[in-house]
């Protein structure tokens, strides 16, 4: 079983709309949690960090369910610049991340 | 915000030659360093965590003969891929983290290896 998994997608949706991605882990001792944007042929860029609490930036929602072990991202009112591939990382007690596969985005407009 | 650079950003060598990459944060002191690899479509694979003045630590399946990591100064780590052939054309990813932080790491541009 992979350490961290996501569906790869791809998610295509109508600019405007609403998607969310999940992303499991399987060490239950994994400290820290985020989510990355990763454009074509670029390296990935740090979109927010995950909170138990659940945070938000903007348009963006992170949460963590520690119980079940899966961290989420929302994104609302989708733009065509959103379009990427999102990439969840996990930090366990190693200090070192370790990331999903990514889940591709194309918004149309 | 903390910037970290890569040479070259792309590369295309024959079979058999061994390129460089390195890696610079420039406007911090990292003491460690980590070197990933991405493969088309999939996600970033660490290869090494490399600790300024000592020893790289390898992941394992990652031949530490093939892909050698010097981090000789809190700015720079390099990573030599030697005998390059053409399964070793990939993505090569650092990120570097702050001396002085305990999480924030920062990424390279990456560097594209094509092996003829």
């Amino acid at each position: 079983r992979k350490e961290v998994e996501q569906d790869p997608g791809p998610f295509n949706v109508p600019e405007g709309a609403t998607v969310a991605f999940n992303c499991t882990y399987s060490n239950s001792a994994s400290q820290s949690f985020f989510w990355y944007r990763q454009d074509c042929r670029k390296e990935p860029k740090l979109l927010m960090s995950v909170y138990s609490s659940g945070n938000e930036d903007g348009r963006f929602t992170a949460q963590l369910n520690r119980a079940s072990q899966y961290i989420s991202l929302l994104i609302r009112d989708s733009k065509l610049s959103d379009s990427a591939t999102y990439l969840c990382a996990v930090r366990g007690s190693a200090r070192q991340l370790t990331f999903g596969s990514g889940t591709q985005l194309t918004v149309l407009p | 915000g903390a910037v970290v650079s890569q040479h070259p950003s792309w590369v295309i060598c024959k079979s058999g030659t061994s390129v460089k990459i390195e890696c610079r944060s420039l406007d911090f002191q990292a003491t460690t360093m980590f070197w990933y690899r991405q493969f088309p479509k999939q996600s970033l694979m660490l290869m090494a965590t490399s600790n300024e003045g000592s020893k790289a630590t390898y992941e394992q399946g990652v031949e530490k003969d093939k892909f050698l990591i010097n981090h000789a100064s809190l700015t720079l780590s390099t990573l030599t891929v030697t005998s390059a052939h053409p399964e070793d054309s990939s993505f090569y990813i650092c990120s570097a983290k702050e001396r002085t932080s305990t999480d924030t790491q920062y990424f390279g541009p990456g560097t594209r290896l094509t092996v003829l």
